[in-house]
Protein backbone atom coordinates (compact mmCIF):
# COMPACT_ATOMS: atom_id res chain seq x y z
CA UNK A 1 0.00 0.00 0.00
CA UNK A 2 0.89 3.77 -0.19
CA UNK A 3 1.48 3.68 3.66
CA UNK A 4 1.74 1.91 6.94
CA UNK A 5 -1.84 0.70 7.64
CA UNK A 6 -2.72 -0.42 11.11
CA UNK A 7 -5.44 -2.06 12.28
CA UNK A 8 -7.69 -2.28 14.32
CA UNK A 9 -7.47 1.68 14.91
CA UNK A 10 -9.74 1.36 17.69
CA UNK A 11 -9.46 -1.11 20.16
CA UNK A 12 -11.66 -1.58 23.62
CA UNK A 13 -11.04 -4.65 25.60
CA UNK A 14 -11.59 -5.60 29.11
CA UNK A 15 -8.83 -6.47 31.55
CA UNK A 16 -7.32 -9.64 31.25
CA UNK A 17 -8.18 -10.24 27.43
CA UNK A 18 -5.25 -10.56 25.33
CA UNK A 19 -5.36 -7.97 22.09
CA UNK A 20 -3.60 -8.35 19.02
CA UNK A 21 -2.35 -5.54 16.78
CA UNK A 22 -1.56 -5.63 12.86
CA UNK A 23 0.89 -3.89 10.96
CA UNK A 24 0.89 -3.75 7.33
CA UNK A 25 4.49 -1.59 6.47
CA UNK A 26 5.00 -0.36 3.06
CA UNK A 27 5.58 -2.56 0.36
CA UNK A 28 9.57 -2.89 0.47
CA UNK A 29 10.40 -1.59 3.21
CA UNK A 30 13.09 -4.00 5.34
CA UNK A 31 12.39 -2.38 9.18
CA UNK A 32 9.29 -2.52 11.00
CA UNK A 33 9.40 -0.31 14.23
CA UNK A 34 6.67 -0.35 17.37
CA UNK A 35 6.05 2.20 19.43
CA UNK A 36 3.73 3.68 22.36
CA UNK A 37 2.85 7.03 22.78
CA UNK A 38 0.76 7.99 26.00
CA UNK A 39 -1.65 10.57 26.13
CA UNK A 40 0.32 13.95 26.03
CA UNK A 41 3.73 12.44 25.48
CA UNK A 42 6.02 11.31 22.76
CA UNK A 43 6.22 8.04 21.46
CA UNK A 44 8.35 5.63 23.08
CA UNK A 45 10.33 2.68 21.35
CA UNK A 46 9.15 -0.97 21.85
CA UNK A 47 11.02 -3.09 19.42
CA UNK A 48 11.52 -3.38 15.75
CA UNK A 49 12.77 -5.94 12.96
CA UNK A 50 14.41 -6.54 9.69
CA UNK A 51 13.11 -8.46 7.49
CA UNK A 52 11.60 -11.24 9.87
CA UNK A 53 14.73 -11.04 12.80
CA UNK A 54 13.64 -9.23 15.47
CA UNK A 55 16.96 -6.91 15.92
CA UNK A 56 15.85 -5.08 19.59
CA UNK A 57 13.31 -6.15 21.88
CA UNK A 58 14.74 -3.62 24.51
CA UNK A 59 11.66 -1.52 24.80
CA UNK A 60 8.96 -3.86 25.63
CA UNK A 61 7.60 -3.57 29.19
CA UNK A 62 7.54 -7.02 30.00
CA UNK A 63 6.77 -10.62 29.00
CA UNK A 64 2.70 -9.79 28.71
CA UNK A 65 4.37 -8.13 25.17
CA UNK A 66 5.69 -9.74 22.33
CA UNK A 67 5.50 -9.01 18.41
CA UNK A 68 6.09 -11.29 15.54
CA UNK A 69 7.07 -10.34 11.89
CA UNK A 70 7.15 -14.09 10.41
CA UNK A 71 7.18 -13.28 6.64
CA UNK A 72 8.95 -10.27 6.76
CA UNK A 73 5.96 -7.88 5.85
CA UNK A 74 3.16 -8.11 8.37
CA UNK A 75 3.99 -7.64 11.96
CA UNK A 76 1.69 -8.53 15.05
CA UNK A 77 2.55 -6.80 18.51
CA UNK A 78 0.34 -9.12 20.62
CA UNK A 79 -0.53 -7.99 24.52
CA UNK A 80 -1.76 -11.10 26.68
CA UNK A 81 -3.65 -10.15 29.80
CA UNK A 82 -4.14 -6.67 29.17
CA UNK A 83 -3.92 -4.20 32.40
CA UNK A 84 -5.31 -0.15 32.21
CA UNK A 85 -2.07 0.40 32.25
CA UNK A 86 -1.76 -0.82 28.67
CA UNK A 87 -4.15 1.78 27.48
CA UNK A 88 -2.21 3.85 24.94
CA UNK A 89 -1.43 4.78 21.07
CA UNK A 90 0.52 2.04 19.50
CA UNK A 91 2.56 2.80 16.75
CA UNK A 92 3.83 1.21 13.97
CA UNK A 93 6.39 2.87 11.70
CA UNK A 94 8.79 1.14 8.22
CA UNK A 95 11.78 2.46 6.77
CA UNK A 96 13.43 1.50 3.63
CA UNK A 97 17.05 0.51 4.36
CA UNK A 98 18.07 -2.11 6.84
CA UNK A 99 21.90 -0.61 6.71
CA UNK A 100 23.38 0.80 10.30
CA UNK A 101 24.33 4.12 8.88
CA UNK A 102 20.66 4.58 6.97
CA UNK A 103 19.13 7.57 7.28
CA UNK A 104 16.05 6.93 6.10
CA UNK A 105 13.40 8.44 7.96
CA UNK A 106 10.57 6.12 9.63
CA UNK A 107 7.39 6.50 8.27
CA UNK A 108 4.53 6.09 10.66
CA UNK A 109 1.09 4.45 10.83
CA UNK A 110 -1.93 6.24 12.41
CA UNK A 111 -1.54 3.73 15.09
CA UNK A 112 -4.38 1.82 16.78
CA UNK A 113 -6.09 3.42 20.08
CA UNK A 114 -5.94 0.66 22.57
CA UNK A 115 -8.20 1.04 25.87
CA UNK A 116 -8.75 -1.32 28.39
CA UNK A 117 -11.71 -1.63 30.65
CA UNK B 1 21.00 7.28 28.09
CA UNK B 2 20.28 10.14 25.58
CA UNK B 3 17.08 12.50 26.26
CA UNK B 4 15.24 14.82 24.39
CA UNK B 5 13.78 17.80 25.70
CA UNK B 6 11.10 20.26 24.41
CA UNK B 7 10.18 22.80 26.97
CA UNK B 8 7.45 24.27 25.45
CA UNK B 9 4.60 22.60 25.83
CA UNK B 10 2.34 24.97 23.83
CA UNK B 11 3.15 27.72 21.71
CA UNK B 12 0.71 30.23 19.85
CA UNK B 13 1.52 32.15 16.30
CA UNK B 14 -0.50 34.60 14.24
CA UNK B 15 -0.98 33.36 11.12
CA UNK B 16 1.56 34.36 8.47
CA UNK B 17 3.89 35.09 11.39
CA UNK B 18 7.29 32.93 11.97
CA UNK B 19 7.41 30.59 15.31
CA UNK B 20 10.64 28.24 16.48
CA UNK B 21 9.84 25.50 18.71
CA UNK B 22 12.98 24.88 20.89
CA UNK B 23 14.22 20.92 21.21
CA UNK B 24 17.50 20.01 23.52
CA UNK B 25 18.72 16.86 23.67
CA UNK B 26 21.45 15.30 25.28
CA UNK B 27 24.41 12.29 24.11
CA UNK B 28 27.45 11.13 24.33
CA UNK B 29 27.54 10.45 21.11
CA UNK B 30 29.33 12.38 18.28
CA UNK B 31 27.67 11.21 15.47
CA UNK B 32 23.59 10.97 15.37
CA UNK B 33 19.89 12.13 13.35
CA UNK B 34 18.00 14.49 15.04
CA UNK B 35 13.94 14.64 13.41
CA UNK B 36 10.80 16.93 14.27
CA UNK B 37 7.73 14.88 13.50
CA UNK B 38 4.09 16.89 13.13
CA UNK B 39 1.44 15.47 14.25
CA UNK B 40 -1.91 16.68 13.57
CA UNK B 41 -5.44 15.89 15.03
CA UNK B 42 -5.82 12.99 11.78
CA UNK B 43 -3.70 11.20 13.89
CA UNK B 44 -0.54 10.90 11.98
CA UNK B 45 2.81 11.18 12.14
CA UNK B 46 4.48 13.31 9.48
CA UNK B 47 8.23 13.92 8.89
CA UNK B 48 8.90 17.43 8.83
CA UNK B 49 13.10 17.86 8.49
CA UNK B 50 15.86 16.02 9.76
CA UNK B 51 19.29 16.88 10.42
CA UNK B 52 22.46 14.80 10.43
CA UNK B 53 24.55 15.73 13.27
CA UNK B 54 27.74 15.71 11.16
CA UNK B 55 26.68 18.10 8.50
CA UNK B 56 27.12 21.65 9.80
CA UNK B 57 24.63 22.76 7.22
CA UNK B 58 21.13 23.39 8.68
CA UNK B 59 18.43 21.75 6.90
CA UNK B 60 15.83 23.21 5.28
CA UNK B 61 12.63 22.13 3.93
CA UNK B 62 10.47 24.97 2.64
CA UNK B 63 9.08 27.20 5.52
CA UNK B 64 10.46 24.88 7.73
CA UNK B 65 14.47 25.11 9.09
CA UNK B 66 16.12 24.40 11.68
CA UNK B 67 18.93 25.89 13.69
CA UNK B 68 21.02 23.28 14.81
CA UNK B 69 23.74 24.13 17.32
CA UNK B 70 25.52 21.17 18.32
CA UNK B 71 28.03 22.32 20.45
CA UNK B 72 24.97 23.49 22.60
CA UNK B 73 23.07 20.35 21.59
CA UNK B 74 20.01 22.23 20.34
CA UNK B 75 18.01 21.84 17.72
CA UNK B 76 14.70 24.15 17.26
CA UNK B 77 12.22 24.23 14.15
CA UNK B 78 11.54 27.49 12.47
CA UNK B 79 8.33 27.97 10.79
CA UNK B 80 8.19 30.73 8.55
CA UNK B 81 4.74 32.56 7.30
CA UNK B 82 2.60 29.91 9.36
CA UNK B 83 -0.61 28.31 7.78
CA UNK B 84 -3.20 27.43 9.94
CA UNK B 85 -2.50 23.50 8.21
CA UNK B 86 0.52 24.35 10.89
CA UNK B 87 -1.01 23.67 13.74
CA UNK B 88 -0.11 20.20 15.18
CA UNK B 89 1.64 18.45 17.83
CA UNK B 90 5.41 18.72 17.05
CA UNK B 91 7.83 16.31 18.33
CA UNK B 92 11.32 16.58 18.28
CA UNK B 93 13.19 12.77 17.91
CA UNK B 94 17.32 11.82 18.68
CA UNK B 95 18.49 8.51 16.74
CA UNK B 96 22.10 7.51 17.03
CA UNK B 97 24.39 6.38 13.78
CA UNK B 98 24.09 2.44 13.93
CA UNK B 99 20.86 2.00 15.75
CA UNK B 100 18.30 1.62 13.45
CA UNK B 101 15.27 1.59 16.05
CA UNK B 102 15.26 3.47 18.79
CA UNK B 103 14.03 6.77 17.87
CA UNK B 104 14.05 9.24 21.28
CA UNK B 105 11.12 11.28 21.34
CA UNK B 106 10.38 14.77 23.18
CA UNK B 107 7.37 15.23 24.85
CA UNK B 108 6.10 17.36 22.09
CA UNK B 109 5.10 21.07 21.45
CA UNK B 110 1.33 22.19 20.61
CA UNK B 111 1.42 24.79 18.66
CA UNK B 112 -1.88 26.57 17.61
CA UNK B 113 -2.18 28.55 14.38
CA UNK B 114 -4.52 32.66 15.11
CA UNK B 115 -6.15 33.22 11.97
Amino acid sequence: GAGVSQSPRYKVTKRGQDVALRCDPISGHVSLYWYRQALGQGPEFLTYFNYEAQQDKSGLPNDRFSAERPEGSISTLTIQRTEQRDSAMYRCASSLEASVYSNQPQHFGDGTRLSIL
Amino acid sequence: AQTVTQSQPEMSVQEAETVTLSCTYDTSESDYYLFWYKQPPSRQMILVIRQEAYKQQNATENRFSVNFQKAAKSFSLKISDSQLGDAAMYFCAYRKTGSQGNLIFGKGTKLSVKP
